[in-house]
């Protein structure tokens, strides 16, 4: 069964960073790449970034430039999620997704994580 | 980037009706278009991917048409379970994007 499995909610402060992980099986961290979407309340869904967890190399969404970093640890198949400089329209749900391939491309997403929310107050 | 419009954005059927749900996408994306299913404080779940194939699991009740810029999910009797929201997204093209979704309540 595929799982994916994210770390706890999160309350941070204007101008602080927030890091999210995604523990995932060993099948998965080296067979597919891993996605970051986020959700603002009430909100629709907005693709941040992707990587391919074996090679390490990250692809991020324009709007999320100079602000995210994704990178994997292999020692422990997870995935993480660094957004920087938060401001309030950052507090949202983000979710890992699996891709359905292997490389730097778009793709449907075929299993999701429960989602973490953070929230950005001061 | 894809611009994906889906419409309407909120659609009142009864139990055991059809629904037809609508996206859009700007420009051609192939057959490149997935579905998903959110309920409130679930993540979403794949239904259709390449336009038309359900995904595992998914009942013989929802169906994928569409190719190029128009796209349709037809749920053929809806069931209780089913009243949710829908999202389209595209994969044909980077950066991937989403419809802005499809909230299927009951009438």
């Amino acid at each position: 069964q595929v799982q994916l499995v994210q770390s706890g909610a999160e309350l941070k402060k204007p101008g602080s960073s927030v890091k999210v992980s995604c523990k995932t099986s060993g099948a998965t961290f080296s067979s597919y790449s891993i996605s970051w979407v986020r959700q603002a309340p009430g909100q629709g869904l907005e693709w941040m970034g992707r990587i391919i967890p074996v090679i390490g190399s990250p692809s991020h969404s324009q709007k999320f430039q100079g602000r995210l970093t994704i990178s994997a640890d292999a020692s422990t198949t997870t995935i993480h999620m660094e957004l920087r400089s938060l401001k309030s329209d950052d507090t949202a749900v983000y979710y890992c997704a699996r891709d359905s391939g292997y490389q730097m491309l778009p793709y449907y997403f075929d299993y999701w994580g429960r989602g973490t929310l953070v929230t950005v107050s001061s | 980037e894809v611009v994906m419009t889906q419409s309407p954005a909120t659609q009142s059927v009864s139990p055991g009706e059809r629904a037809t749900l609508s996206c859009r996408a700007s420009q051609s994306i192939r057959s490149a278009l997935a579905w998903y299913q959110q309920k409130p404080g679930q993540a979403p779940r794949l239904l259709i991917y390449g336009a038309s194939t359900r995904a595992t699991g998914i009942p013989a009740r929802f169906s994928g048409s569409g190719s190029g810029t128009e796209f349709t999910l037809t749920i053929s009797s809806l069931q209780s379970e089913d009243f949710a929201v829908y999202y389209c997204q595209q994969y044909n093209m980077w950066p991937d994007t989403f419809g802005q979704g499809t909230k299927l309540e009951i009438k």
